[in-house]
């Protein structure tokens, strides 16, 4: 099992918008809806934010959007703000015969 | 409010099995979803070792599945982890979760450190 593959970082100033993007194959990210990302701050559990490409959960801010184009996942950061400054990590499910969940390898996203 | 608190040995030897529990509550596992265990190596990613659905049905990362093995007590409200032939590589904050479906995890423990050394 490979791991997705994120940009190790990102960077933008406050108000702007970044772009992660995650990509896998045609047996994760493209051969399925269900790709996810995840807020994660240090020393806290990670956090929800899109599930099934583009949903966002009640709760997370309209300025976190989902999308997908082929085997490439992205997520959209826009009007960033201070407390946006985490690692952000893609999640597809897998299908076959073992189903299974992957990760992408994080992005640490830094307002400057 | 649903809450999942991991529970197990800090320091565990090379070779030997690595053994977690996460206790649930707010929400009892044999009503559904999926219960899994995720890890994150110091300095590095998530990375999802397998989960368990709440009628016993396992899952496993392809990587670790030879070494892996999920289990769940609904009598107790909790499930484990048992991780065997252990190196130091498998050092790292390991958390439980809930997930809904497809990687859809909703709640996540606070994580447990554990720490492969002789």
């Amino acid at each position: 099992q490979s791991a997705l593959t994120q940009p190790p970082s990102a960077s933008g100033s406050p108000g702007q918008s970044v772009t992660i993007s995650c990509t896998g194959t045609s047996s994760d990210v493209g051969g399925y809806k269900y790709v996810s990302w995840y807020q994660h701050h240090p020393g806290k559990a990670p956090k929800l934010l899109i599930y099934e490409v583009s949903q966002r959960p009640s709760g997370v801010p309209d300025r976190f959007s989902g999308s997908k184009s082929g085997n490439t996942a992205s997520l959209t950061v826009s009007g960033l703000q201070a407390e946006d400054e985490a690692d952000y990590y893609c999640c597809s499910y897998a299908g076959g015969n073992n189903p299974h969940v992957v990760f992408g390898g994080g992005t640490k996203l830094t307002v400057l | 409010q649903v809450q999942l608190q991991e529970s197990g040995p800090g320091l565990v030897k090379p070779s030997e099995t690595l053994s977690l529990t996460c206790a649930v509550s707010g929400y009892s596992i044999s009503s559904g979803y999926y219960w899994n265990w995720i890890r994150q190596p110091p300095g590095k990613g998530l990375e999802w070792i397998g989960s368990i659905y709440h009628s016993g049905t396992t899952y496993y990362n392809p990587s670790l599945k030879s070494r892996v093995t999920i289990s769940v007590d609904t009598s107790k409200n909790q499930f484990s982890l048992k991780l065997s032939s252990v190196t130091a590589a498998d050092t790292a904050l390991y958390y439980c979760a809930r997930e809904h479906h497809h990687g859809l995890i909703d709640y996540w423990g606070q994580g447990t450190l554990v720490t492969v050394s002789s």
